[in-house]
This record gives C-alpha cells, sequence and structure tokens, in this order.
C-alpha cells in the first residue's frame, strides 16, 4: 500500500539558508500535517492543510510557511535557519481521522 | 483543550514478560486514541487506534490497548514481550473536528532485555 512520502530524508543546511522539504499524502487523503520532532522529544504539531487550504497552525515559526499544491503534496518552507531547527520533521496525512505518517526528513542546521 | 500522560518515561521487561506502557489523557471532545511506535532513528507506525467502537482495541504485533472512560485510560499491553518492540511508544488523541489534529504524550521508552 502506498504511504506518505518524504524528500529529502536528509539535509544539512548552514545558519541562515533557506530549506524546503517536500510531502507527498497518500493518494485520496484530504488532509496533510506537519510535525517537527527535536532530539529526545515528542513530535510538535506546526501546520495543516485540508482540501489545500491551511487549517489550524501550531507552534510554527514566523521563519517557517507551508502550503499544499493543486496535486496534493505539500512544501514545507524554512528560511534564516537557526541550529534550534535541527529536527526530524515529519509530514502525516489523513482521511476520516486516521493520520498515516511519512519516514521523516532530518534537517541539521550547522 | 486535549492533552495525554505517559505516566512512565522509561519501561523495562525481560523478553517473554507482560509489556504495560500506561496513558491518560483529557479531551473536551469525544477523542480518538492513538499508539504509535518509533524505531531508532525511523518514522512513526500507527499501532492501533480507538474511535469509540470495541473498547478492547487490537493492534500489530500482538499489541493491544483497553480504553477505560471512568479512568480516562487507554494503556498499551503486550502478553509476551520480543527484542524487536524495543523502541519509543507515544500515546496520542485526537480530536477537533474540522480542525482535527494530534496531541503526542511525551513518550515512553521500552527497552526488553535478553
Amino acid at each position: 500500500a502506498a504511504g506518505v512520502i518524504q524528500s529529502p530524508r536528509h539535509l544539512i543546511k548552514e545558519k541562515r539558508e533557506t530549506a524546503t522539504l517536500k510531502c507527498y499524502p497518500i493518494p485520496r487523503h484530504d488532509t496533510v500535517y506537519w510535525y517537527q520532532q527535536g532530539p529526545g522529544q515528542d513530535p510538535q504539531f506546526l501546520i495543516s492543510f485540508y482540501e489545500k487550504m491551511q487549517s489550524d497552525k501550531g507552534s510554527i515559526p514566523d521563519r517557517f510557511s507551508a502550503q499544499q499544491f493543486s496535486d496534493y503534496h505539500s512544501e514545507l518552507n524554512m528560511s534564516s535557519l537557526e541550529l534550534g531547527d535541527s529536527a526530524l520533521y515529519f509530514c502525516a496525512s489523513s482521511l476520516i481521522g486516521t493520520i498515516y505518517f511519512g519516514e521523516g526528513s532530518w534537517l541539521t542546521v550547522v | 483543550a486535549q492533552s495525554v500522560t505517559q505516566l512512565d518515561s522509561h519501561v523495562s521487561v525481560s523478553e517473554g514478560t507482560p509489556v504495560l506502557l500506561r496513558c491518560n489523557y483529557s479531551s473536551s471532545y469525544s477523542p480518538s486514541l492513538f499508539w504509535y511506535v518509533q524505531h531508532p532513528n525511523k518514522g512513526l507506525q500507527l499501532l492501533l487506534k480507538y474511535t469509540s467502537a470495541a473498547t478492547l482495541v487490537k493492534g500489530i504485533n500482538g499489541f493491544e490497548a483497553e480504553f477505560k472512560k471512568s479512568e480516562t485510560s487507554f494503556h498499551l499491553t503486550k502478553p509476551s514481550a520480543h527484542m524487536s518492540d524495543a523502541a519509543e511508544y507515544f500515546c496520542v488523541v485526537g480530536s477537533g473536528g474540522s480542525n482535527y489534529k494530534l496531541t503526542f504524550g511525551k513518550g515512553t521508552l521500552l527497552t526488553v532485555n535478553p
């Protein structure tokens, strides 16, 4: 069965650079979520989209933005990167309430 | 508002013995409850889900959880631990209607000793 696909799986950026993470949800899923998991932490909700419209916003910094495109894939854009942005970023998708996560994208800021 | 409390940050068991990972929740809505497992350097895998049908939910890999509304608990159990069960386990509550989202517990690290 198709799963949530995230790319890239690993990314290394320098401070003040910009990074873009991509997410391809499970086909026919109508909601996409982004979560951030710092080292040894539980995942923190960043933002979600329902049918390509932003539906909810969590603890997402102003330096971050996200959107969902007409083909339902989503991108998380992170600018002016800080060392504290180093984390595992999960994308998830859902249909009727069960949320499935991708393998995550590891971002390291040096 | 919703929240999840995982009562143990670390549980250590011997292979072949029972596993109990404890979770309490609070939610303003009728919640959906989940357990996810995360193996080292891996993504989050759904173990099982409760959505107001049967209170005893069976999941993958021999895990099950029982929803107890009076105790606001959703503890995860397995009769016999296997070495491959060693991982981080997250209890998660989902609710919110059109703004459906998940709230994670802090996680319980399960160690399985040979």
